[in-house]
């Protein structure tokens, strides 16, 4: 089944602590790309990548780093959470840039 | 600057109703504009694209340049529709970053 899979679906953790977000798709798609979702606010942007080592910012990306060293996977780094980055994550990926997205189920990140 | 605005953050309307949910957008250049829905405990999936042309589910989006507006529209709502709605633009113009509006809440009463 093609999809777009995010790892872990909830995360409570706390100020200061690494962490990372795996996000993997199976349909051979060049563009990946990170969202937060806030009550508001919609989808912003975090980064995107156009294919492998290619990475972009995107509206909101202070916080957060990533890596496309592999076509399949994208993962989202927070170095050091802060509670500001509390929300709900969703990677995407698209056939190229310019194309419809296919989303993961979401990340629920909570930062203390 | 790009950007997409969604006025109404939610809208209401009774079942069988005309539905309109409204997409203006900023855009140097020629946009790729989507609606994604997004159903209670589901993931955001694609609704329609602008150059499909297509009806899904019923709906329609007509691209208005002029206005730079993507309305999307069906004429009889159900209360499946019931659901969140995200207009969203793409281009080359800013490298295909994704810009999404803030959404719009439809609920379709009985």
């Amino acid at each position: 089944e093609a999809q777009v899979t995010q790892n872990p679906r909830y995360l409570i953790t706390v100020t200061g602590k690494k962490l990372t977000v795996t996000c993997s798709q199976n349909m051979n798609h060049e563009y990946m790309s990170w969202y937060r979702q806030d009550p508001g606010l919609g989808l912003r942007q975090i980064y995107y990548s156009m294919n492998v080592e290619v990475t972009d910012k995107g509206d909101v990306p202070e916080g957060y780093k990533v890596s496309r060293k592999e076509k399949r996977n994208f993962p989202l780094i927070l170095e050091s959470p802060s509670p500001n980055q509390t929300s709900l994550y969703f990677c995407a990926s698209s056939l190229r840039g310019g194309q419809p997205q296919h989303f993961g189920d979401g990340t629920r990140l909570s930062i203390l | 600057a790009q950007r997409v605005t969604q006025p109404e953050k939610l809208l209401s309307v009774f079942k069988g109703a005309p539905v309109e949910l409204k997409c203006n957008y900023s855009y140097s250049g020629s946009p790729e504009l989507f609606w994604y829905v997004q159903y209670s405990r589901q993931r955001l999936q694609l609704l329609l694209r602008h150059i499909s042309r297509e009806s899904i589910k019923g709906f329609t989006a007509d691209l208005n340049k002029g206005e730079t507006s993507f309305h999307l529209k069906k004429p009889f709502a159900q209360e499946e529709d019931s659901a969140m709605y995200y207009c969203a633009l793409s281009g080359h113009t800013g490298g295909f970053k994704t810009i999404f509006g803030a959404g719009t809440r439809l609920f379709v009463k009985a």
